[in-house]
């Protein structure tokens, strides 16, 4: 089936840039998607890209799409404390139904 | 208030019962999900729905069972046939199609006592 892989752990220092990366395998992926856990919640969304972008920015966060590796970044400018969570990954099939997850990187921001 | 609301927020078990975790939500989405997360690792699926009355296993179906009478609830059991069922339990809704955003609930943390 379909795999997604992230690096376990991230540490930066406050106001440099964060970058998260993901590497999926299945090839018919139509939507990538990046979400957000904060400690006890659930999963808040991010940004998503379609497979036919290769990039695509809101505000402080850059999404880079490399289609020919299978390779998903996140780049979190000016990177603050609130910014320190769990990010994961995310795929869709092509009907657009199921969500395949990685296994999330914990960004940590040290002051 | 719109969204996905999961209860309860903490659930514990003694050994050999059944416990329901509930998921309802009021956005109209068509498919429903139900993820565990162990501490560290990411979401696997255990269930979904796409349709009422209809549903499908996910990766680690064994020892859970789930029902979708109606549109707004798919709630999971979490069967004594479950033999590590501590984690933390999210529920997630979805329209069908397209890169639509899939909702969170807050989820469930069950523990075994």
């Amino acid at each position: 089936g379909e795999d997604v892989e992230q690096s376990l752990f991230l540490s930066v220092r406050e106001g440099d840039s964060s970058v998260i990366n993901c590497t999926y395998t299945d090839s018919s992926s139509t939507y990538l998607y990046w979400y957000k856990q904060e400690p006890g919640a659930g999963l808040q969304l991010l940004t998503y890209i379609f497979s036919n972008m290769d990039m695509k920015q809101d505000q402080r966060l850059t999404v880079l799409l490399n289609k020919k590796d299978k390779h998903l970044s996140l780049r979190i400018a000016d990177t603050q404390t609130g910014d320190s969570a769990i990010y994961f990954c995310a795929e869709t099939d092509n009907a657009g139904n199921m969500l395949t997850f990685g296994g999330g990187t914990r960004l940590m921001v040290k002051p | 208030d719109g969204g996905i609301t999961q209860s309860p927020k903490y659930l514990f078990r003694k050994e050999g019962q059944n416990v329901t975790l509930s998921c309802e939500q009021n956005l109209n989405h068509d498919a429903m999900y139900w993820y565990r997360q162990d501490p560290g690792q990411g979401l696997r699926l255990i269930y979904y729905s796409q349709i009422v009355n209809d549903f499908q296993k996910g990766d680690i179906a064994e020892g859970y069972s789930v029902s979708r009478e109606k549109k707004e609830s798919f709630p999971l059991t979490v069967t004594s046939a479950q033999k590590n069922p501590t984690a933390f339990y999210l529920c997630a809704t979805k329209t069908i199609q397209g890169a639509t955003e899939a909702f969170f609930g807050q989820g469930t943390r069950l523990t075994v006592v």
